[in-house]
């Protein structure tokens, strides 16, 4: 089955300690990317990756970091979390040039 | 000004109704439009895509674009209470989606 994988689904954790939220896709897709989804902000996209070890910053970067090591990997790493990244997490997946992206379920993080 | 907008709603219909779900945008760059969907507790899923200006139909779902005006709209006609759900309009110039806020819809039985 084709999907997106997001662990966990849900986190809470303190501030200041690190924590990484991982990403795996089947579907053999170049792009992949994260979002944070708050309301009445919609969907932000925090960085995103074309291919293999080519990542770049999104509109909301400040405080996360990405890797892509593998071309169905995607993690999502916070150095030192702190409260205003208390949000849910969306990763997501597709071919290049395509607006057809496929999303994981989501990760609900809280940051006290 | 946010590149795209769209109202946030509530929108709540009777089942049976005709619904229509719009959004407008700046960038005249984008040229890939998309509507997704996201019911609750789960992550965003592709309900229409098209491809510059004009009209597409799927099934009870038209999703309409006006590249002249930046404005495009999503009807759903006979909506159903399964289409109770948040609808998040999406577009692109090539690569980079940009999003709405999503407009919550509730449809009553």
């Amino acid at each position: 089955e084709a999907q997106v994988t997001q662990n966990p689904r849900y986190l809470i954790t303190v501030t200041g300690k690190k924590l990484t939220v991982t990403c795996s896709q089947n579907m053999n897709h170049e792009y992949m990317s994260w979002y944070r989804q708050d309301p009445g902000l919609g969907l932000r996209q925090i960085y995103y990756s074309m291919n293999v070890e080519v990542t770049d910053k999104g509109d909301v970067p400040e405080g996360y970091k990405v890797s892509r090591k593998e071309k169905r990997n995607f993690p999502l790493i916070l150095e030192s979390p702190s409260p205003n990244q208390t949000s849910l997490y969306f990763c997501a997946s597709s071919f290049l040039g395509t607006g057809e992206a496929f999303f994981g379920q989501g990760t609900r993080l809280t940051v006290v | 000004q946010k590149e795209v907008e769209q109202d946030p709603g509530p929108l709540s219909v009777p089942e049976g109704a005709i619904v229509s779900l719009n959004c407008t945008y700046s960038n005249s760059a984008f040229q890939y439009f998309m509507w997704y969907r996201q019911y609750s507790r789960k992550g965003p899923e592709l309900l229409m895509y098209t491809y510059s200006s004009g009209n597409k139909e799927d099934g009870r779902f038209t999703a309409q674009v006006d590249k002249s005006s930046k404005y495009i709209s999503l009807f759903i006609r006979d909506s159903q209470p399964s289409d109770s759900a948040t609808y998040l309009c999406a577009m692109m110039p090539n690569n980079d989606m940009r999003f709405g806020a999503g407009t919550r819809l509730t449809v009553k039985p």
